[in-house]
């Protein structure tokens, strides 16, 4: 079974304070690690893919790495439209449509 | 381009009430999947199609859920009888071929309470 656990559970920033997400997982055979964000009263909206260990992905204030182990999502001067939830989700190399989400990780930028 | 369009956004009903939700996935796009969302369980894939066919539904809780998929603009998720512990947010995506890189488009959801 595919395990994806998300830390911190909420994280609470001012608005130019920059902090990371962690997102560790066990699964058998990685395929590819994805980033989404979710707005309260909305469906998840995609941000990133990894596939593999050392690889980096930008935008805008956010920026995605990956090692063996987990994931990590940096954001970089919030803003305040920053604030969402961030899920984790991975993805097996033997299954080419099924996701495995993270409970998510909380984000509230205060200005 | 509209993205993916469910319905109901809410449903408030009686437990042992059949429950139909809808989606309408982004047109051109041939995989669907329907996912259900709560504090509990987090985000759970319940049923995936491609082209309109069932490929997965292992995680259809029981028999109580059903899913269909007539033709490529339109699928349905059917709860009956509904439960409370069915209470969540139902999500439906859709994408091009699977989920090969990551990228599924999620409508808002269905907010469903079963009293």
């Amino acid at each position: 079974e595919d395990q994806v656990t998300q830390s911190p559970e909420a994280l609470r920033l001012q608005e130019g304070e920059s902090s990371s997400l962690n997102c560790s997982y066990t699964v058998s055979g990685l395929r590819g690690l994805f980033w989404y964000r979710q707005d309260p009263g909305k469906g998840p909206e995609f941000l990133f893919t990894l596939y593999s260990a050392g690889e980096e992905k930008e935008k805008e204030r956010l920026k995605a790495t990956l090692t063996k182990k987990e994931s990590f999502l940096h954001i970089t001067a919030p803003k305040p439209e920053d604030s969402a939830t961030y899920l984790c989700a991975v993805q097996r190399r033997s299954n080419d449509y099924k996701l495995s989400f993270g409970a998510g990780t909380t984000v509230t930028v205060r200005a | 381009d509209a993205g993916v369009i469910q319905s109901p956004r809410h449903e408030v009903t009686e437990m042992g009430q059949e429950v139909t939700l809808r989606c309408k996935p982004i047109s051109g796009h041939n995989s669907l999947f329907w996912y259900r969302q709560t504090m509990m369980r987090g985000l759970e894939l319940l049923i995936y199609f491609n082209n309109n066919v069932p490929i997965d539904d292992s995680g259809m809780p029981e028999d109580r859920f059903s899913a269909k998929m007539p033709n490529a603009s339109f699928s349905t998720l059917k709860i009956q009888p509904s439960e409370p512990r069915d209470s969540a947010v139902y999500f439906c995506a859709s994408s091009l071929q699977g989920a090969q890189t990551g990228e599924l488009f999620f409508g808002e959801g269905s907010r469903l309470t079963v009293l």
